[in-house]
């Protein structure tokens, strides 16, 4: 079945420097990935997403690349603040079969310190 | 009240007990989904339900029993539960299942403690 494969499981990182989320993915047909931050505590809530038509998009300081041929996609955070630390989860869709079947990573822990 | 509510926040049960999580959406969402995070593990689809009908039952043992009344409103109900079932249940909708059209979007979660 569809597997989702996400790195680093903990990342930690200065104030003010980037961070990058990897993920990987099984099912070629995968056409939606989102990514969703999840708060201590709070609700996982959408970041961002892509499309398998789209190669990059971007919102402020957070962007996602998506590389269909090699099956993974990158979450990229710049000039990151100590409100960004959470947990991110990336995810994958297999829309033709519109069951709304998310199949999650693992999970990233990003710490920022001031 | 906007959003995704479920309740109760927290739960302590025993694994005789029988108990229900509910989940209620205020969004016009078609669709409703359980799932279970576990420490150390991906986020797990539990169940999917379609304009209040069941589309996706990820191999979840019969200890959870889901029921959807309307479109708005979703319930687990649980019974004999283990305690490897203690976990953060949380609930989510979308505009339809294929969320091409618009994104999934959770609830606060249940904490789930079984004894």
């Amino acid at each position: 079945g569809e597997n989702v494969e996400q790195h680093p499981s903990t990342l930690s990182v200065q104030e003010g420097d980037s961070a990058v989320i990897k993920c990987t993915y099984s099912d070629s047909a995968s056409n939606y990935f989102p990514w969703y931050k999840q708060e201590l505590g709070k609700r996982p809530q959408l970041i961002i997403d892509i499309r398998s038509n789209v190669g990059e998009k971007k919102d402020q300081r957070i962007a996602v690349t998506l590389n269909k041929t090699a099956k993974h996609f990158s979450l990229h955070i710049t000039e990151t603040q100590p409100e960004d630390s959470a947990v991110y989860f990336c995810a994958a869709e297999h829309s033709s079969s519109n069951t709304g079947k998310l199949i999650f990573g693992q999970g990233t822990t990003l710490q920022v310190k001031p | 009240e906007t959003g995704v509510t479920q309740t109760p926040r927290h739960l302590v049960m025993g694994m005789t007990n029988k108990k229900s999580l509910k989940c209620e959406q205020h969004l016009g969402h078609n669709a409703m989904y359980w799932y279970k995070q576990s420490a150390k593990k991906p986020l797990e689809l539990m169940f999917v339900y379609n304009f209040k009908e069941q589309t996706e039952n990820n191999s979840v043992p019969s200890r959870f029993s889901p029921e959807c009344p309307n479109s708005s409103h979703l319930f687990l109900h649980l019974h004999t539960l283990q305690p490897e079932d203690s976990a953060l249940y949380l609930c989510a909708s979308s505009p339809q299942t294929s969320l091409l059209t618009g994104e999934l979007f959770f609830g606060e979660g249940s904490r789930l403690t079984v004894l």
